[in-house]
């Protein structure tokens, strides 16, 4: 059964930092990029960026509203990827998913359960 | 950026009725090479993540009731539920997958009248 468990999520305050984990289980994840979205409270959902295999050299892409702040890393021998937030603002506050790509450039077919990150003072 | 606007934003159908919800998007998301649509529809109910129920515009995924389909081409799309059940109620979201960054309608809220 494929299986992402995102974790790391909590109250920062404006200005903090931030890491959130994303473990899969039941694939092959080195062969599979993940994507990260996020919902914020009351509002639909949002991409911000995807973590590219070893295959396309780890790359990553990032939406124009965290590029800059966020970072994504991956360790294929944890089935992990990582997102470093930095520099948080309150309009961070959100759920946020991980999700694993079906192919590479497609949608997403598996999403983790989210993890919550409130950003305030 | 390609930008996805679903109607309407809320719907209500009784159970049994059918439902219908649009998908527009800013430009096409059909791949003329491939001759594929880069649209796929996702279910989201409160507490859970979304569940994709239709990638390609049109191909349910394994396991989704068949009341559920979907169609359309290059900009214009819909999502039918063709019978709603009462586990049916929750948001529904229309995603492009054409063009980085990802983009996903404003989303339906699909509630039993």
């Amino acid at each position: 059964e494929v299986q992402l468990v995102e974790s790391g999520g909590g109250l920062v305050q404006p200005g903090g930092s931030l890491r959130l984990s994303c473990v899969a289980s039941g694939f092959t994840f080195s062969d599979h990029y993940i994507d990260w979205f996020r919902q914020a409270p009351g509002k639909g959902l949002e991409w911000i960026g995807r973590s590219r295999d070893k295959a396309a050299s780890f790359t990553a892409d990032y939406a124009a509203s965290v590029r800059g702040r966020f970072t994504f890393s991956r360790d294929d021998s944890k089935n992990s990827v990582y997102l470093q937030m930095n520099s948080l603002k309150t309009e961070d506050t959100a759920v946020y998913y991980c999700t694993r790509l079906a192919s590479v450039g497609t949608f997403p077919d598996h999403w983790g359960q989210g993890t919550l990150v409130t950003v305030s003072s | 950026d390609i930008v996805m606007t679903q109607s309407p934003d809320s719907l209500a159908v009784s159970l049994g009725e059918r439902a219908t919800i649009k998908c527009k998007s800013s430009q096409s998301v059909l791949s003329s090479s491939k001759n594929k649509n880069y649209l796929a529809w996702y279910q989201h109910k409160p507490g859970q993540p979304p569940k994709l129920l239709i990638s390609w515009a049109s191909t349910r995924e394994s396991g989704v009731p068949d009341r559920f389909s979907g169609s359309g081409s290059g900009t214009d799309f819909t999502l039918t539920i063709s019978s709603l059940q009462a586990g049916d109620v929750a948001v529904y979201y229309c995603q492009q997958y054409y063009h980085t960054p990802r983009t996903f309608g404003q989303g339906t809220k699909v509630e039993v009248k």
